[in-house]
């Protein structure tokens, strides 16, 4: 499997402010995905993050929400924007088709955000 | 669309205990099933997958899980558990030839000593 890191790996943030997430693969895949994990809840998928063109979102989350971006094959970005504490949550890249050829997800370590 | 259920969401074990998590799932196609771990502090593992084939699966530190399609579950067993799987378990669903993973809710195990 890749080694995939978040940045931050936590933070605390204000009401109505952005935060922007990375996610770094040491390894090109073909697919990234961003999770949300709400406190005592599962993971649901936010939204397809697709190389080259804007991403594919899940039914209830907007680009203008959570615009991700993709330029390469190793790194995709995850904005919260316009916070508030309702978007507390942990937030989960994931990864698949490594050069191997797998078609399995892996995960990152996600980033803890707390909204105040 | 696909949803997973998963029944157990707290269990307690001592160690050497048996365990069975249970999973089932709605889809009607076919599907690839996935268990995920997540140890205290650690991020979401790969526990084990089904895809097709022997529908008895067996994973990393001793797990395995079955599937049994006329009752669309995938649980997860092990013959003795150790204090060091105490952790959450996730049951996952994906579409054969699609991306989208559903997760089931979760499965908090506490093994005792």
């Amino acid at each position: 499997s890749a080694v995939i890191s978040q940045k931050p790996s936590r933070d605390i943030c204000q009401r109505g402010t952005s935060l922007t997430i990375q996610c770094q693969v040491d390894s090109q895949v073909t697919m990234m995905f961003w999770y949300r994990q709400q406190p005592g809840q599962s993971l649901t998928l936010i939204a397809t993050a697709n190389q080259g063109s804007e991403a594919t979102y899940e039914s209830g989350f907007v680009i203008d929400k959570f615009p991700i971006s993709r330029p390469n094959l190793t790194f995709s970005t995850l904005t919260v924007s316009n916070m508030s504490p309702e978007d507390s949550s942990i937030y989960l890249c994931s990864v698949e088709g490594l050069v191997m050829g797998t078609d399995t997800q892996y995960f990152g370590p996600g980033t803890r955000l707390t909204v105040l | 669309a696909q949803s997973v259920s998963q029944h157990n969401h707290h269990v307690i074990l001592s160690e050497a205990a048996s365990l069975e998590l249970g999973c089932n799932y709605s889809y009607g196609g076919t599907v690839n099933l996935f268990w995920y771990v997540q140890y205290p502090g650690q991020h979401l593992q790969l526990l084990l997958k089904y895809f097709s084939g022997d529908p008895l699966v067996k994973g990393i530190k001793g797990f395995e899980a079955e599937f049994i399609k006329s009752k669309f579950s995938f649980n997860l067993r092990k013959p003795s558990v150790q204090w060091s799987d105490t952790a959450e378990y996730f049951c996952a669903v994906r579409p054969g030839g699609g991306n989208k993973l559903t997760f089931g809710t979760g499965t908090q195990l506490k093994v005792e000593l």
